[in-house]
């Protein structure tokens, strides 16, 4: 079974509508992140969390927001979806080190 | 090497040759590197990582080399095998903070 698993896979939504991404891992961490890729960028990070009371923005949080559920779950909304946030979302995880990130397989999304 | 567009660049690699896979950083500061290969529809996988107190690092057919002088990486693949066909990409982590190159596709060519 994968360690971190995102919820959807796909996902096709219009612009406006509210939507949310959820994330869990079974690895026991307590750091976990969101990014989105764009095609032909780097990563870019949303929203990160080093425990089930801290919330963090990254660089690129506007239009987004982040609830930590619980240790192993850490979901990213999009309040009124528009077409720019059209992108590939990743999940990951870290130990408290910070270091090494352990990534979910993606979340595809297209605002249209 | 590392490009920031709508294109990534490409290395086209023959079946048990060696890979260089370039990547130049922008922090003078940053203390920790990794690479990552990304597989099409998957998520990035860890490699290899070198700490800014080391120039080289060896695992199972990689290699990373870390020139501090000039701000470059870069990641050798011994005996590219078809499995190793993905994008490849560097990240810096300064201040703990990651930033994250955009990533160079290789195609293992038979």
């Amino acid at each position: 079974d994968a360690d971190v698993t995102q919820t959807p896979r796909n996902r096709i939504t219009k612009t406006g509508k509210r939507i949310m991404l959820e994330c869990s891992q079974t690895k026991g961490h307590d750091r976990m992140y969101w990014y989105r890729q764009d095609p032909g960028l780097g990563l870019r990070l949303i929203y990160y969390s080093f425990d089930v009371k801290d919330i963090n923005k990254g660089e690129i949080s506007d239009g987004y927001s982040v609830s930590r559920q619980a240790q192993a779950k850490f979901s990213l909304s999009l309040e009124s979806a528009i077409p720019n946030q059209t992108a590939l979302y990743f999940c990951a995880t870290s130990g408290t080190d910070g270091e090494t990130q352990y990534f979910g397989p993606g979340t595809r999304l297209l605002v249209l | 090497g590392e490009s920031v567009g709508l294109h990534l660049p490409t290395l086209s690699v023959q079946e048990g040759d060696n890979s260089i896979i370039n990547c130049a950083y922008s922090n003078s500061a940053s203390d920790y590197f990794i690479w990552y290969k990304q597989e099409s529809g998957k998520g990035p996988q860890f490699i290899i990582d070198i700490r800014s107190n080391m120039d080289k690092r060896q695992g199972q057919r990689v290699t990373v080399l870390l020139n501090k002088t000039v701000k470059h990486l870069s990641l050798q693949i011994a005996a590219t095998q078809p499995g190793d066909s993905a994008v490849y990409f560097c990240a810096e982590k300064s201040w703990g903070k990651f930033q994250f190159g955009a990533g160079t596709q290789v195609v293992v060519t038979p």
